[in-house]
């Protein structure tokens, strides 16, 4: 069974550009969520997804935002990036919502806004 | 919120076991308890988790005190293979509304 999958895996991008970054979860998984992990914060939760509504949504800026879609595939959005949004961006799934449904999570896309 | 701490580091020999605290005092009656394992340029990999009762599959056992505020992961038999950051999340963040919310993680090193 193919893991979650994220791309791209590596990005740079520059201050002010905006970012999409994609997420497959594993098949049968119909929650995915989006967390971002940096050396300084750990890792933090960004939002939740489940039947292509947003379910929950953590602490941070509007420019952040995302989707699934009806094959459960997820996308997140950055605009106006910032050099503080040089993080990894890791994507998990899960088979349900709440907090018995282990995450699965992928490799990540690790993003460096210059 | 949910906080959780960890201790940054642990050290332990090969083929020997492996205890990893936790303190979750803040979590809610509802909320389970998770442990997560990342090692370097991969994303977490799910390890245990439960809610009151003590816990075990193939990978890892989980000690929960009495009072939840608490957990312990057991690796009965640590192997280089076990060297890790782990992570325990003490539920959600804000009563179930905002995602798991993970510790810092323990740097767990395994001497050979």
């Amino acid at each position: 069974k193919a893991g979650v999958t994220q791309t791209p895996r590596y990005l740079i991008k520059t201050r002010g550009q905006q970012v999409t970054l994609s997420c497959s979860p594993i098949s049968g998984h119909r929650s995915v969520s989006w967390y971002q992990q940096t050396p300084g914060q750990g890792l933090q939760f960004l939002f939740e997804y489940f039947s292509e509504t947003q379910r929950n949504k953590g602490n941070f800026p509007g420019r952040f935002s995302g989707r699934q879609f009806s094959n459960s595939r997820s996308e997140m959005n950055v605009s106006t990036l910032e050099l503080g949004d040089s993080a990894l961006y890791l994507c998990a799934s899960s088979l349900a919502l709440g907090p018995n449904s282990p995450l699965h999570f992928g490799n990540g896309t690790r993003l460096t806004v210059t | 919120d949910a906080k959780t701490t960890q201790p940054n580091s642990m050290e332990s020999n090969e083929e020997e076991p492996v205890h990893l605290p936790c303190n979750h005092s803040t979590i809610s009656g509802t909320d389970y308890i998770h442990w997560y394992r990342q090692l370097p340029s991969q994303g977490p990999e799910y390890v245990i988790h439960g809610l009151t009762s003590n816990v075990n599959n193939r990978m890892a056992s989980l000690a929960i005190a009495e009072d939840r505020k608490s957990s312990t992961l057991i690796l009965h038999r640590a192997t280089l293979r076990d060297a890790a950051v782990y992570y325990c999340t003490g539920g959600y963040s804000g009563g179930g509304a905002d995602g798991l919310t993970f510790g810092k993680g323990t740097h767990l090193i395994i001497q050979p």
